[in-house]
């Protein structure tokens, strides 16, 4: 099994900064024809998960600009330019180049 | 709009079989353009991949639960179902069931992401 180790497990962040989320694969999620197999989602409190970023870099509709999506080979990063409030929740990175697993979770929370 | 709504029994006794379902609105369980996944969040955990089923037959299964897990689907009631055997009380859980969606050909093949999500359907293992 590839196993996704996520850093911070806890991230209090301050509305208006930015913060950033790593993700460390015990394998390469990148495909011979370039792409990154690897999506972050997002569960807030008292919903289900949501997709964020698809291939790595790529923001699913209707999602933020301020979120993005980075890395290659075995690390990966997902970056908020500027904190709101209703980003909270835990964000998970899970992989898909093989039989997918998750992140364990970052829990984002305001300061 | 699509939506997706799991159904179970709530609560399941150690060593029995839990089965889920999940109701498809808005889409068709037997589209070849989708997968239809289970995932789960066990208590004061993440979230766990359970597995994949597509209406070809094609099915995909975490390893740690294949043994014990089966999915299928109900075209004429447009519904996927999950059976999990033996469970205990590690399988407690917010199950959720979700759509996976081509979203960019990637060469010869298309990459799929879970972009349909269930609101989930609270599974306690309990005496």
């Amino acid at each position: 099994d590839i196993v996704l180790t996520q850093s911070p497990l806890s991230l209090p962040v301050t509305p208006g900064e930015p913060a950033s989320i790593s993700c460390r694969s015990s394998q390469s999620l990148v495909r011979s024809t370039g792409y990154i197999y690897l999506d972050w989602y997002l569960q807030k409190p008292g919903q289900s998960p949501q997709l964020l970023i698809y291939l790595g870099s790529n923001r699913a509709s209707g999602v933020p600009d301020r979120f993005s999506g980075s890395g290659s080979g075995t690390d990966f990063t997902l970056t908020i330019d500027r904190v709101e409030a209703e980003d909270v929740g835990v964000y998970y990175c899970m992989q898909t180049q093989e039989t997918r697993t998750f992140g364990q979770g970052t829990k984002v929370e305001i300061k | 709009q699509v939506q997706l709504q799991e159904s179970g029994p709530g609560l399941v006794q150690p060593s029995e079989a839990l089965s889920l379902t999940c109701t498809v609105s808005g889409d068709s369980v037997s589209s070849n353009t989708y997968y239809w996944a289970w995932i789960r969040r066990p208590s004061g955990k993440g979230l766990e991949w359970i597995g994949y089923i597509h209406n070809s037959g094609s099915t995909n299964y975490n390893p740690s639960l294949m043994r014990r897990v089966t999915l299928s689907l109900d075209t004429s009631e447009n519904q996927l179902s999950l059976k999990m055997n033996s469970v205990t009380a590690a399988d407690t859980a917010v199950y959720f069931c979700a759509r996976l969606t081509p979203l960019r050909r990637t060469g010869l093949t298309y990459y799929h992401s879970l972009d349909v999500w269930g609101q989930g359907t609270t599974v306690t293992v309990s005496s």
